[in-house]
């Protein structure tokens, strides 16, 4: 079960902040955010895991609503270096010791001078 | 650089033909994954392996299979293959399985183009 990215693309000015949203109809057991830039390979940013813990870069942070099964990545005074886009993925278990980290279809993140 | 790496970089084959992606995980790592990127599709996950065993299964058809070698690297087969094919495809590692609680670190990429 693929999740839901919103927005879908965000244009900002450099020293905005932006809220990237995630979210899963399906109980999760972690949150992963990348971030991908134009022909590269997506980069780990942060991972959030049930109970609170979270592992991840220094500048941005995040939250994961367990109840409510979403998870929200704040950029705080953006850089042009933060454009790119930005992917959740949500592990889940599927079955006989087994889980999947399902991406969502990706935020466009454009930061201008 | 994440330390995994794949090759070739880019490939550009015909309809109905087979390709093999290669991959080779970060030293140390035992899992191995493949992802498919589409323009339309975003990135979907194909198979994993951990330590030589299949564990997981996601959207891969059944003209595409993979393994993973005793060395811990790792090729991807993709065979009769269709103008729809054409994607980038990734191969990702990590020290353990899924439901570890750990980041998966992504290569480069191959580019394939079906002509």
């Amino acid at each position: 079960q693929q999740p839901v990215q919103s927005p879908q693309a965000v244009i900002l000015r450099e020293g905005e902040d932006a809220v990237i949203n995630c979210s899963s109809s399906k109980a999760l057991y972690s949150v992963h955010w990348y971030r991908q830039k134009h022909g590269e390979a997506p980069v780990f940013l942060m991972i959030l895991l049930k109970g609170g813990e979270q592992k991840g870069h220094e500048k941005i942070s995040a939250s994961f609503n367990e109840k409510k099964q979403q998870s929200s990545l704040y950029l705080t005074a953006s850089q042009l270096s933060y454009s790119g886009t930005y992917f959740c993925g949500t592990e889940l278990y599927s079955g006989a010791g087994s889980y999947q980290l399902t991406f969502g279809k990706g935020t466009k993140l454009s930061v201008i001078p | 650089d994440s330390g995994v790496t794949q090759t070739p970089k880019h490939l550009i084959t015909a309809t109905g033909q087979r390709v093999t992606l290669r991959c080779s995980p970060r030293s140390g790592d035992l899992s191995v994954y493949w992802y498919q990127q589409s323009l339309d599709q975003g990135l979907q996950f194909l198979i994993q392996y951990y330590n030589g065993e299949e564990r997981a299964k996601g959207n891969i058809l059944e003209r595409f299979s993979a393994q993973q070698f005793p060395d811990l690297h790792s090729e991807l087969n993709l065979s009769s293959l269709e103008l729809g094919d054409s994607a980038l495809y990734f191969c990702a590692s990590s020290p353990q399985v899924m439901g570890s609680r750990e980041t998966q670190y992504f290569g480069p990429g191959t580019r394939l183009l079906v002509l």
